[in-house]
C-alpha cells in the first residue's frame, strides 16, 4: 500500500531558486497537511487543504504556498528559497472532518538551501 | 497560541520497566490527543489517541487524559530497547482543519 508519496528524497538548492516538493496519496483522504521539521522546533504546520479546492495557512505559511487541484495531490512550492527553509518537510492526510482523525505521514522530503 | 509542551529528555528507562511520557498543552478547547513515535530519520507513526477523560490501553501502552489539568501522557509497559524513539504528543483543536499541533517531542532511550 502506498499511502502517501512524496517526492525528492532530498536536494539541495540554491538560494534564490524555486522548488516544488511533491505530494501524492492513495487514500482518497479530504484532508492533507504539509509540515517542517527543525531541531529543537519539532513539527509545524505550513498549509493545509480541507479538501480540495480549498487551502489554509498554517504557523509558518511564509515563503511557501500550495494548491489542490484534485483530491490526491498536494504540492508545496518555494518560490525564491532562503537558507532558513533548510528543514525535513512531511506531508500529511487526515480522513477525519475537522482534522481530528488520525495522521498519516509520507517519508519526508529534506531540503537544504545554500 | 496553542502550545503543546513536553520534556525533551533524553528519558532513560530500564528495559523491563515502565517508561512514562507526559505532555501539557494550552488550549482548553482541545478535542482529540495523540501519540506519535518517530525513530531517527522516519517519518512518525501514531501509536496512540484518546478523546475522553480517563486511560486507555492498547497493548503494552496506556494513554491517559485530564482535561481538567490539561495534561495527557502515555505509559510504556515492560519497556523493550526497540521502544527506543522520540515521541510526539499532538492535540487537535477543533473548529476546522487546520491539523494538529506538535509538541517539540521526548527521547527515550531504553537501556538493555
Amino acid at each position: 500500500t502506498a499511502g502517501i508519496t512524496q517526492a525528492p528524497t532530498s536536494q539541495i538548492l540554491a538560494a534564490g531558486r524555486s522548488m516544488t516538493l511533491r505530494c501524492t496519496q492513495d487514500m482518497r483522504h479530504n484532508a492533507m497537511y504539509w509540515y517542517r521539521q527543525d531541531l529543537g522546533l519539532g513539527l509545524r504546520l505550513i498549509h493545509y487543504s480541507n479538501t480540495a479546492g480549498t487551502t489554509g495557512k498554517g504557523e509558518v505559511p511564509d515563503g511557501y504556498s500550495v494548491s489542490r487541484a484534485n483530491t490526491d495531490d498536494f504540492p508545496l512550492t518555494l518560490a525564491s528559497a532562503v537558507p532558513s527553509q533548510t528543514s525535513v518537510y512531511f506531508c500529511a492526510s487526515s480522513s477525519g472532518t475537522g482534522g481530528a482523525g488520525e495522521l498519516f505521514f509520507g517519508e519526508g522530503s529534506r531540503l537544504t538551501v545554500l | 497560541q496553542k502550545e503543546v509542551e513536553q520534556n525533551s529528555g533524553p528519558l532513560s528507562v530500564p528495559e523491563g520497566a515502565i517508561a512514562s511520557l507526559n505532555c501539557t498543552y494550552s488550549d482548553r478547547g482541545s478535542q482529540s490527543f495523540f501519540w506519535y513515535r518517530q525513530y531517527s530519520g522516519k517519518s512518525p507513526e501514531l501509536i496512540m489517541f484518546i478523546y475522553s477523560n480517563g486511560d486507555k490501553e492498547d497493548g503494552r501502552f496506556t494513554a491517559q487524559l485530564n482535561k481538567a489539568s490539561q495534561y495527557v501522557s502515555l505509559l510504556i509497559r515492560d519497556s523493550q530497547p526497540s521502544d527506543s524513539a522520540t515521541y510526539l504528543c499532538a492535540v487537535h483543536s477543533g473548529g476546522g482543519a487546520d491539523g494538529l499541533t506538535f509538541g517539540k517531542g521526548t527521547h527515550l532511550i531504553i537501556q538493555p
